[in-house]
């Protein structure tokens, strides 16, 4: 069965340091896709990046990168020179090549930048 | 460029309420999803639709009704509404990366 899951209810960092989000991901697709997205205190949700599972480049977006680690099921969210705008809930999520409809996503992580 | 609408953008029912909320999107896409957001939470799968006149029950289905008669919208329906239930109802598309209406809050007295 699908599922994704991000261990880490919160975290906090100082405004201009670099800041990691975990996520792990169950299937038993050989071929899948994961996604980063950002809920900001408004309630609106964007799409930030993708990394496809065929793909051993880890994908890059702005200052947005991932940390992709297949045999752990782990994409992890790195965002570099943090700013205040980035705080927000993260939420990482997965999509399966034969269920190509179905999209899961992961609890979230709350980012908190402190200036 | 292209936007998700839904409507109403807040709706107030009474317990056991039939209740029906409308998504319609103008990016032509082809897959639309319903999802369910409580507060502090994260995002849970109703239904989804990867073409006119099709749905597919998400993890949270039961207690929901879902119909797809036109590509471009994509309703939702709480069958008999929960007392004190609050929730976003956000609705999305799809061709690669997904998006997002701004979502109907739902309050149930």
């Amino acid at each position: 069965a699908q599922k994704v899951t991000q261990t880490q209810t919160s975290i906090s960092v100082v405004e201009k340091t670099t800041v990691t989000m975990d996520c792990v991901y169950e299937t038993r697709d050989s071929s899948y896709f994961l996604f980063w997205y950002k809920q900001t205190a408004s309630g609106e949700i964007v799409f930030l990046i993708r990394q496809d599972s065929y793909k051993k480049e880890n994908a890059t977006v702005g200052h947005y990168s991932l940390n992709f680690q297949k045999p752990k099921s782990s994409i992890g969210l790195i965002i570099t020179a943090t700013q205040i705008e980035d705080s927000a809930v993260y939420f990482c999520a997965m999509r399966e090549f034969y269920n190509q409809g179905k999209l899961i996503f992961g609890q979230g992580t709350k980012l908190s930048i402190k200036p | 460029g292209g936007i998700i609408t839904q409507t109403p953008k807040f709706l107030i029912g009474q317990e056991g309420q039939k209740l029906t909320l409308k998504c319609q999107q103008n990016f032509n896409h082809d897959t639309m999803y319903w999802y369910r957001q409580d507060s502090g939470k994260g995002l849970r799968l109703i239904y989804y639709s990867i073409t006119e006149n099709d749905l597919q029950k998400g993890d949270l289905s039961e207690g929901y009704d879902a119909s797809r008669e036109k590509k471009s919208s994509f309703s939702l329906t709480v069958t008999s509404a929960q007392k004190n239930e609050m929730a976003v109802f956000l609705c999305a598309s799809r061709y690669a990366e997904q998006f997002f209406g701004p979502g109907t809050r739902l309050t149930v007295l």
